[in-house]
This record gives structure tokens, C-alpha cells and sequence, in this order.
């Protein structure tokens, strides 16, 4: 079973530009969430999507966009960074068919944004 | 009255001890509530989760406790061991979007 991966790792982004960060999915699982953690805090929910189509969004604004494939991969844009945009972005997937499925994280990507 | 109030904010256990987490929350709907492991540079693990029906859940040397009057609910770790200290997050739902408490990080001394 192959578990829920991210890249990449880390990167580096200068204030105004925009970031694609990508996820694919654990094996079998329909649903990807992305989170936010900021240093020293809990995730912080921004948005899901289930079978490509968006299934929820957190208190972020419009400029963090997101996508899924059919092969239920994931991208997370952020357009226009901002310095307060910097930290440890999250995918998490789940069965998405039934409500409270348990989330695997991947490890995130660390955006920082100079 | 999505928050989850979480605490203590670090906690620092001899080995064998018993460590405990507190989260309160006030969303009446909420009817999960998951329990993460956090270690650096690592993604959020799932650790136990329970739902409102019962008051508690045991697993190995982990137990969730579960007061619905008073709206908390807290982590025990029984037999604290080096290899438990991390950042431990409670979190609670009522959809599949979790709200996240701010972490507890737990150190366990030998």
C-alpha cells in the first residue's frame, strides 16, 4: 500500500510569485484535503475535493486555488505569496465515501516565502 | 465555536508515567473526534479516534476519554516511553474537515 507523498519537500518562493505543490494520494482513496500548518500551530483546513470536484472550503481566500485528477492526485496553487503564506503545507487522503474516514497525512511541503 | 481549546501546551513526563492531554470544544454537532501524533518533519498520524456514543476508547497503552456534558475530551498515555515524545493534536468534526487543536509537544525523559 503505497502511502500519500508530496512534493516537494521544500521550497523557497520570493513575495508576489505563485507556488503548485502536488500530492498523490494513497492507494484507493478518493478524497484529498490540503491543510496548512503554521509554525507552533494545529493544521489549519483549507479545502477538499472528492471524485475532482471541491467538497468543502476553509477561511482562505480565493488566490489558494486546488485540483484533482482522475487518478485522485492533487495540486494546491497559491497565487500573489504573501510573507504570512510561509509554512507546512498538508494532503491528507481518505475514503471519501464514508463520512469520518480516517486521514493519512503526507509528510507536507515547507514553502517559505522571503 | 469551531475551536478546539487544547492543553497543556508542552508537557515533560519521566519514563513510565502517565502523560494526559485535555482538548474542550463547543460545537454541539461535532461527532468525531481523532487523536494525531506529530513527529518532526513527518505528517500527522492518526493515533485513536472516538465518537460521542461512548466515553471511552482503549488502545494498547493510549485511552480516550469522553465527557459529553462538559464537551471534552483528553489523551492518557499510560507507561510514557522516550519514543512517545512528539506533538500530539487533538481535533474534532462533524464533516470530514477537521478543526485542529493548537498541540500539546510532549517530552518523555528516561
Amino acid at each position: 500500500e503505497t502511502g500519500v507523498t508530496q512534493s516537494p519537500t521544500h521550497l523557497i518562493k520570493t513575495r508576489g510569485q505563485q507556488v503548485t505543490l502536488r500530492c498523490s494520494s494513497q492507494s484507493g482513496h478518493n478524497t484529498v484535503s490540503w491543510y496548512q500548518q503554521a509554525l507552533g500551530q494545529g493544521p489549519q483546513f483549507i479545502f477538499q475535493y472528492y471524485r475532482e470536484e471541491e467538497n468543502g472550503r476553509g477561511n482562505f481566500p480565493p488566490r489558494f486555488s486546488g485540483l484533482q485528477f482522475p487518478n485522485y492526485s492533487s495540486e494546491l496553487n497559491v497565487n500573489a505569496l504573501e510573507l504570512d503564506d510561509s509554512a507546512l503545507y498538508l494532503c491528507a487522503s481518505s475514503l471519501g465515501d464514508r463520512k469520518n474516514s480516517p486521514l493519512h497525512f503526507g509528510n507536507g511541503t515547507r514553502l517559505t516565502v522571503t | 465555536q469551531q475551536q478546539v481549546k487544547q492543553s497543556p501546551q508542552s508537557l515533560i513526563v519521566q519514563k513510565g508515567g502517565i502523560s494526559i492531554i485535555n482538548c474542550a470544544y463547543e460545537n454541539t454537532a461535532f461527532d468525531y473526534f481523532p487523536w494525531y501524533q506529530q513527529f518532526p518533519g513527518k505528517g500527522p498520524a492518526l493515533l485513536i479516534a472516538i465518537r460521542p456514543d461512548v466515553s471511552e476508547k482503549k488502545e494498547g497503552r493510549f485511552t480516550i476519554s469522553f465527557n459529553k456534558s462538559a464537551k471534552q475530551f483528553s489523551l492518557h498515555i499510560m507507561d510514557s516511553q522516550p519514543g512517545d515524545s512528539a506533538t500530539y493534536f487533538c481535533a474534532a468534526s462533524s464533516t470530514d474537515k477537521l478543526i485542529f487543536g493548537t498541540g500539546t509537544r510532549l517530552q518523555v525523559f528516561p
